[in-house]
């Protein structure tokens, strides 16, 4: 089993509608989740980190975490054609102090 | 500024040569990281260095040798390149390890012919 697992896409929303975007992990202990955003050709760069359960709201991001459930999700509001990318989840893991990456999921905004 | 910063951006290169990738972050960060990226875009990470010293060392072909001369730079050097080495390798940084965001540069796009 993978540590992190996302739907890799491709997923299309139109413009103004609302992305949902899902991950899961296997680590139970993880305390420290992540969201990257990675244009094509481009580096991975940070949207969100979360820490505890419940949401986690910046700008039109909200960043969703159940460790019970060990999923967390990103739901991007009044989506973008710009929001248009790969969206990575990161989870750190107890040990090794490191994390791991999941597969990401390409998301494309519909004009 | 540029935070997290590689060199070269791009390497083009025939096998069995060996070639060196640059990291420099000016972030303060004590932590830095190599990742490759494959061309079905999964990042892995590949090493660790925390104020120098090697804490995650995957499993990688010890062709890879990272190299920390001190906790702001950290050096890639891969001896008889493979075809399967190509790939966009990215350096990164974080404060602490493992429960900090990491800050990635730009990426090294390493192309074998």
């Amino acid at each position: 089993q993978k540590e992190v697992e996302q739907n890799s896409g491709p997923l299309s929303v139109p413009e103004g509608a609302i992305a949902s975007l899902n991950c899961t992990y296997s680590d139970r202990v993880s305390q420290s989740f992540f969201w990257y955003r990675q244009y094509s050709g481009k580096s991975p760069e940070l949207i969100m980190s979360i820490y505890s359960n419940g949401d986690k709201e910046d700008g039109r991001f909200t960043a969703q975490l159940n460790k019970a459930s060990q999923y967390v999700s990103l739901l991007i509001r009044d989506s973008q054609p710009s929001d248009s990318a790969t969206y990575l989840c990161a989870v750190n893991v107890s040990t090794g102090n490191q994390f791991y990456f999941g597969t990401g999921t390409s998301l494309t905004v519909i004009p | 500024d540029t935070a997290v910063s590689q060199t070269p951006k791009y390497l083009v290169t025939q096998m069995g040569n060996d070639k060196s990738i640059k990291c420099e972050q000016n972030l303060g960060h004590d932590t830095m990281y190599w990742y490759k990226q494959d061309s079905k875009k999964f990042l892995k990470i590949m090493f660790s260095y925390n104020n120098k010293e090697l804490i995650i060392n995957e499993t990688v072909p010890n062709r890879f040798s990272p190299k920390s001369p001190d906790k702001a730079h950290l050096n890639l050097h891969i001896n008889s390149l493979e075809l399967g080495d190509s790939a966009v390798y990215f350096c990164a940084s974080s404060q602490g390890a493992g429960n900090q965001p990491q800050h990635f540069g730009d990426g090294t796009r390493l192309s074998i012919l």
